[in-house]
């Protein structure tokens, strides 16, 4: 069965540094792999996606992902993060396209 | 387009009483799910309706929770009775093609049962 893990439940960081958010999955077959970022009191929005060729996806907002299929990651990144950026973020997997199965979420808290 | 739209945006009820939440999803997608999300939990999908059929409900908790579709433009989660733990932000969503990948959201209804 397919399922995904946020390792970080926070994170914290300063204004115009650079911010991880880890995510890595399990699954039997070929996935695919989102980012949905969520702002207070509002749904979900898809940052980016992966469906298959690059594993270096680029998304919205400044965001990527890479896609690393032998550690069965797919981590997020920016290189400089602003105060609108604070928000829950959730990776999620899907192996049909079909049913999205999310991780925890990771709040990322950016500071001034 | 409006996007996917939700009401009510707050619900507070009193357990045992019937609770229903509605969804108009985005004009022209076929595909409807219904997510509840709570601290514990996370995200979790309920169940989710394509042309109005429903296609997966194995995240239904139980019997008291139920969904209907009635045509394209309208969709219900209703709960009963209610119970405490209940109480979540239950999120709708839509796409096209059954494409959960390209799910839009709407921005919920937060139902707290007392």
């Amino acid at each position: 069965a397919q399922s995904v893990t946020q390792l970080d439940s926070q994170v914290p960081v300063f204004e115009e540094a650079p911010v991880e958010l880890r995510c890595n999955y399990s699954s039997s077959v070929s996935v695919y792999l989102f980012w949905y970022v969520q702002y207070p009191n509002q749904g979900l929005q898809l940052l980016l996606k992966y469906l298959s060729g690059s594993t270096l996806v680029k998304g919205i907002n400044g965001f990527e992902a890479e896609f690393n299929k032998s550690q069965t990651s797919f981590h997020l990144r920016k290189p400089s993060v602003h105060i609108s950026d604070t928000a829950e973020y959730f990776c999620a997997v899907s192996e049909d396209a079909d049913k999205l199965i999310f991780g925890t979420g990771t709040r990322l808290q950016v500071f001034p | 387009d409006a996007g996917v739209i939700q009401s009510p945006r707050h619900e507070v009820t009193e357990m045992g009483q019937e609770v229903t939440l509605r969804c108009k999803p985005i004009s022209g997608h076929n595909s409807l799910f219904w997510y509840r999300q709570t601290m514990m939990r996370g995200l979790e999908l309920l169940i989710y309706f394509n042309n109005n059929v429903p296609i997966d409900d194995s995240g239904m908790p139980e019997d008291r929770f139920s969904a209907k579709m009635p045509n394209a433009s309208f969709s219900t989660l209703k709960i009963q009775p209610s119970e405490p733990r209940d109480s979540a932000v239950y999120f709708c969503a839509s796409s096209f093609n059954r494409r959960n990948t390209e799910a839009f959201f709407g921005q919920g209804t937060r139902l707290t049962v007392v």
